[in-house]
Order: C-alpha cells, then sequence, then structure tokens
C-alpha cells in the first residue's frame, strides 16, 4: 500500500521568506501525487498535482513542488512567503493497488506567516 | 469552485441517536468518498462510492454505512453515534482514474454529547 509522510505538525516563517513544506511518499509503482491547502472552516483545495512528464510542477498562489524519484519525495514550496498563505498543507498519493480511485493522505503540516 | 454541497454544516446530538449526513454534488462525477478530519490524523477515508449502487469500505468504515442511490447523492449513516465519532466529515468526488485530483465540500462539524 501507498503511505506518506509529513515530517513535522507544523511550520512558522517570516513574510517574504521561502516556504518549504516535505513530503516523502512510499509506492512500490510510480507514484500519481497531489499537494491540498486547507484554510481554516473550509474544505481542501488542490494546490499542483503530479502525474507524468515534468518533474517540477507549477500550482496555484505562486506554489511548485518537484518530483524525486531517488529521494521518494515531493516537497512543496514558495520562494516568498504571503501572509495569506497560512493553512494546513496535506500531501497524498494515488492508490495504485486497487481498480478504484482513492489518495492516501498525509497527516497534514500547518504552516504559520509572521509579519 | 466544484459544485459539492454538504448538509448540514453543524449538526450536535446525543450517543445513541442516529445521524445522517448528505453530500450533493451537480458535477456527474462517478467517485464520491466521505472522510473525517481529526486533529493528529489528517484525512481518514471512511466509504466510497464508484457509481450508482456501487460502495465500498475506507480505513475506518466501523459504525458507519454509506448509501448512493442516485449519482448525485451520497448519504453517510451513524447508525447509534458515539462520542468517538465527533469529527469534521468531508465529502469528496473525482471523475475517477489515479490521475485524478479528488475536490472537496466545505466540510460538517458534528459533535456527539
Amino acid at each position: 500500500a501507498q503511505s506518506v509522510t509529513q515530517l513535522g505538525s507544523h511550520v512558522s516563517v517570516s513574510e517574504g521568506a521561502l516556504v518549504l513544506l516535505r513530503c516523502n511518499y512510499s509506492s512500490s509503482v510510480p507514484p500519481y501525487l497531489f499537494w491540498y491547502v486547507q484554510y481554516p472552516n473550509q474544505g481542501l483545495q488542490l494546490l499542483l498535482k503530479y502525474t507524468t512528464g515534468a518533474t517540477l510542477v507549477k500550482g496555484i498562489n505562486g506554489f511548485e513542488a518537484e518530483f524525486k524519484k531517488s529521494e521518494t519525495s515531493f516537497h512543496l514550496t514558495k520562494p516568498s512567503a504571503h501572509m495569506s498563505d497560512a493553512a494546513e498543507y496535506f500531501c497524498a498519493v494515488s492508490d495504485l493497488t486497487g481498480a478504484n480511485s482513492k489518495l492516501t493522505f498525509g497527516k497534514g503540516i500547518t504552516l504559520s506567516v509572521r509579519p | 469552485d466544484a459544485g459539492i454541497t454538504q448538509s448540514p454544516r453543524h449538526k450536535v446530538t446525543e450517543t445513541g441517536t442516529p445521524v445522517t449526513l448528505r453530500c450533493h454534488q451537480t458535477e456527474n462525477h462517478r467517485y464520491m468518498y466521505w472522510y473525517r478530519q481529526d486533529p493528529g490524523h489528517g484525512l481518514r477515508l471512511i466509504h466510497y462510492s464508484y457509481g450508482v449502487k456501487d460502495t465500498d469500505k475506507g480505513e475506518v468504515s466501523d459504525g458507519y454505512s454509506v448509501s448512493r442511490s442516485k449519482t448525485e447523492d451520497f448519504l453517510l449513516t451513524l447508525e447509534s453515534a458515539t462520542s468517538s465519532q465527533t469529527s469534521v466529515y468531508f465529502c469528496a468526488i473525482s471523475l475517477g482514474g489515479r490521475n485524478q485530483p479528488q475536490h472537496f465540500g466545505d466540510g460538517t462539524r458534528l459533535s456527539i454529547l
């Protein structure tokens, strides 16, 4: 079965600083990977996804992520944090062991942005 | 935003009572999912559906049942609610296919006293 590890539960950065949120996955086959963001009292919103092709994926709100097969990683970055980026972020991997379409989520990371 | 409506958005009820949560979509997506979100656990899949009357269990299905009689509606039922089922419940939809993302509703906050 696939799994996702998001180390740490909370990251704090200053406004304007680099954002780096880590995600490592476990998969026996080439994975499909997703990052979601959740703002308070809302559902999850898709930030970006990697399926095949280019390993550097750009998403909404200036975020991007790079798929590194050798490191089994899919870390999320943003060059300059904005106050509005404060939210919870989830990494997910698609289930490739069955005929049906499912996602396995990490436990999430809360991003705080200091003025 | 994906056309997903969850109802109710908030509910408080007592232990032992039945509870039904509704997810309604206007996107005609084949797949629908129910998750629960709890601090420290992320999102955990309860049940999912891959078509009308076609459902399967997720990782935390005990104490929950689902039904899907129409493409657009997916119901989650707690037959006899317990305090451990206090959580935020999210519905999601997908076109299906491993490269397709899921799209989420705004959640139902359920408190069982």
